[in-house]
């Protein structure tokens, strides 16, 4: 099976602009989370997603949201970027969503805010 | 909320010394995931441990879950150079709004 794939693999952006990452999780996974990665904060979660539903949610501004489409495939919008945007993005796709599921992480999109 | 503390945050060592890393929770886990990430690289997961009092081995890496599942430990057995990464421990909560909260990793370097 193909793994987690992520899109665009680096970005730059201007502060203030917005930007849209794309995941494809593993075929047959219904779960996708979105983790934010900075050498200070470490690997800090956004949110989760399972069958086009947001399942959970952490302590991130509303400027970052996300969904998930029918095929599974989720994306993440970052409204208004700051210069502390500036991270590798990680998503993480699971099988069928029960608790205590490995995680499968993509490559990640590293993107850099000026 | 669930706070994952994880020590020590850098360890250097001579490739066949042993390394340790430790994982506290502030809460009760039902479960922890161990992953390692490699330089530039992504997470990928090792281990996952769920009893009380649970160890596991793989080759030369023993994982331990605490008998109060509030903490837990991942040790290396005679360092290779091939296992410098940055170790993170994840600790899922209980109850019924599941989340995994990972420690900010321990970063592992092999001097050969």
């Amino acid at each position: 099976k193909a793994g987690v794939t992520q899109t665009p693999r680096y970005l730059i952006k201007t502060r203030g602009q917005q930007v849209t990452l794309s995941c494809s999780p593993i075929s047959g996974h219904r779960s996708v989370s979105w983790y934010q990665q900075t050498p200070g904060q470490g690997l800090q979660f956004l949110f989760e997603y399972f069958s086009e539903t947001q399942r959970n949610k952490g302590n991130f501004p509303g400027r970052f949201s996300g969904r998930q489409f029918s095929n599974s495939r989720s994306e993440m919008n970052v409204s208004t970027l700051e210069l502390g945007d500036s991270a590798l993005y990680l998503c993480a796709s699971s099988g069928e969503g029960y608790p205590q599921e490995t995680q499968y992480f993509g490559p990640g999109t590293r993107l850099l805010v000026l | 909320g669930q706070q994952v503390m994880q020590i020590p945050q850098y360890q250097h060592v001579q490739e066949g010394e042993d390394f340790t890393t430790y994982c506290n929770s502030s809460t009760t886990l039902s479960n922890i995931q161990w992953y390692k990430q490699r330089p530039g690289g992504h997470p990928v997961f090792l281990i996952q441990l769920v009893k009380s009092g649970e160890v596991k081995k793989q080759k030369r890496l023993t994982f331990q879950f605490g008998e109060a599942k509030k903490n837990s430990s991942l040790h290396i057995t005679a360092t290779q150079t091939t296992d410098v990464g940055t170790y993170f421990c994840a600790g899922g909560t209980e109850g019924s709004n599941y989340k995994l909260t990972f420690g900010k990793g321990t970063l592992l370097t092999v001097n050969p």
